[in-house]
């Protein structure tokens, strides 16, 4: 029983545009967020990440908006750069805990 | 600064053997993860250590797992009797305390093949 999902495997988009990826959980004892990005051969690497308190968190050009009601959560990135290619995971943790739940991953690929 | 090291990068074995994979994590990070991630999927958390001693290990899929962290900065992954199964890259991270928002570094991981 996947608590977290990441229902596309993988996207294409162009450079400069806005890369969009989503990410579904089914348990509302989820208090925290969190995207990684992971290279091949290289473990996941923190991006961004959000509390169940906000809905809305930005860094640069990427930004994690939070719906709760729909336990729904999603990465966007713009512009999109061909560096951005990449496998993102979508990850939540329980009461702030350390134990980090994640998603299957989205591979990116931003064309130039 | 070094981020957290794993080695070996890659461990091919025989059904049935016995293997370790050493994790070095940031130093003074006090808080160790290991996770498991099979082809297709997300990390999965396996146990977590808090110092010297393991704070969760309800990761671990059965008693042929086991890991140590004696002095409360390398730990070991230990796999006895390695099934097919347990081919996977086995990933460890760190971080400077544990829970409450506290970012986990990777280590880049051990592929692990069980032949």
């Amino acid at each position: 029983d996947q608590q977290v999902k990441q229902n596309s495997p993988s996207l294409s988009v162009q450079e400069g545009r806005i890369s969009i990826l989503n990410c579904d959980y089914t348990n509302s004892m989820f208090d925290y967020f969190l995207w990684y990005k992971k290279y091949p051969a290289e473990g996941p690497t923190f991006l961004i990440s959000i509390s169940s308190i906000k809905d809305k968190n930005e860094d640069g050009r990427f930004t994690v908006f939070l719906n709760k009601s729909a336990k729904h959560l999603s990465l966007h990135i713009v512009p999109s750069q061909p560096g951005d290619s990449a496998v993102y995971f979508c990850a939540a943790s329980p009461d702030s805990s350390y134990k980090l739940i994640f998603g299957s991953g989205t591979r990116l690929l931003v064309r130039p | 600064g070094a981020g957290v090291s794993q080695t070996p990068s890659n461990k091919v074995t025989e059904k049935g053997k016995y293997v370790e994979l050493r994790c070095d994590p940031i130093s003074g990070h006090t808080a160790l993860y290991w996770y498991r991630q099979s082809l297709g999927q997300g990390p999965e958390f396996l146990i977590y250590f808090q110092g010297t001693g393991a704070a969760d290990d309800s990761g671990l899929p059965n008693d042929r797992f086991f890991a140590v962290r004696p002095e409360g900065s390398v730990s070991t992954l230990k796999i006895q009797r390695t099934e097919r199964g347990d081919s996977a890259v086995y990933l460890c991270a760190s971080s400077l305390g544990g829970g409450d928002n506290n970012e986990q570094f990777f280590g880049p991981g051990t592929r692990l093949t069980v032949l």
